[in-house]
């Protein structure tokens, strides 16, 4: 079982949507959380932190629930420009100087 | 001011040669990782190094040879290069020992043919 794990999509949604994405993690010692996003080609960049009792940035609100190792992402009002592969992840309390990055859900979101 | 930087963006060679990535960080973090990014988009971390000293390896074959001569700089040298090799690495940089967000640099893209 992967220590992270995300829908590839890819999710082909038109400009105004709401999109979802989910991740499990499989390590319970697991204490920190993010969703990174990743345009093509490029590199990495963390787009939020995610805390246990949720968190909103604009349109973009995370998720965390420990007890089912679940995180999830709600972007609302897609824009083109929310266009990216977003990367769920996590890092181990027991190796940490690492993030385990799970393997990107692509969001493609149409006019 | 590039935060990560990291050369050559694109690396093209031959299978059995040698070569080296170099990575520099000016944000004053005192940890840097490389990571690798295959041809499924997977990333996934190959080493780690706090303050000059390697923290992480992640069984990565011995022809990957990290070095860190400070902690500004993580270079990453590849002997006897194969296909399978073939990806983009990234290097990355942290503050302190529990990871709260990594910056990247824009990632080499190493082909090997």
């Amino acid at each position: 079982r992967k220590e992270v794990e995300q829908d590839p999509g890819p999710f082909n949604v038109p400009e105004g949507a709401t999109v979802a994405f989910n991740c499990t993690y499989s390590n319970s010692a697991s204490q920190s959380f993010f969703w990174y996003r990743q345009d093509c080609r490029k590199e990495p960049k963390l787009l939020m932190s995610v805390y246990s009792s949720g968190n909103e940035d604009g349109r973009f609100t995370a998720q965390l629930n420990r007890a089912s190792q679940y995180i999830s992402l709600l972007i609302r009002d897609s824009k083109l420009s929310d266009s990216a592969t977003y990367l769920c992840v996590v890092n181990a309390l027991d190796s940490s100087y690492k993030l385990i990055f799970g393997s990107g859900t692509r969001l493609l979101v149409r006019p | 001011d590039t935060a990560v930087s990291q050369t050559p963006k694109y690396l093209v060679t031959q299978m059995g040669n040698d070569k080296s990535i170099k990575c520099e960080q000016n944000l004053g973090h005192d940890t840097m990782y490389w990571y690798k990014q295959d041809s499924k988009k997977f990333l996934k971390i190959m080493f780690s190094y706090n303050n000059k000293e390697l923290i992480i390896n992640e069984t990565v074959p011995n022809r990957f040879s990290p070095k860190s001569p400070d902690k500004a700089h993580l270079n990453l040298h590849i002997n006897s290069l194969e296909l399978g090799d073939s990806a983009v690495y990234f290097c990355a940089s942290s503050q302190g020992t529990a990871v709260t967000e990594a910056f990247f640099g824009q990632g080499t893209r190493l082909t090997v043919v």
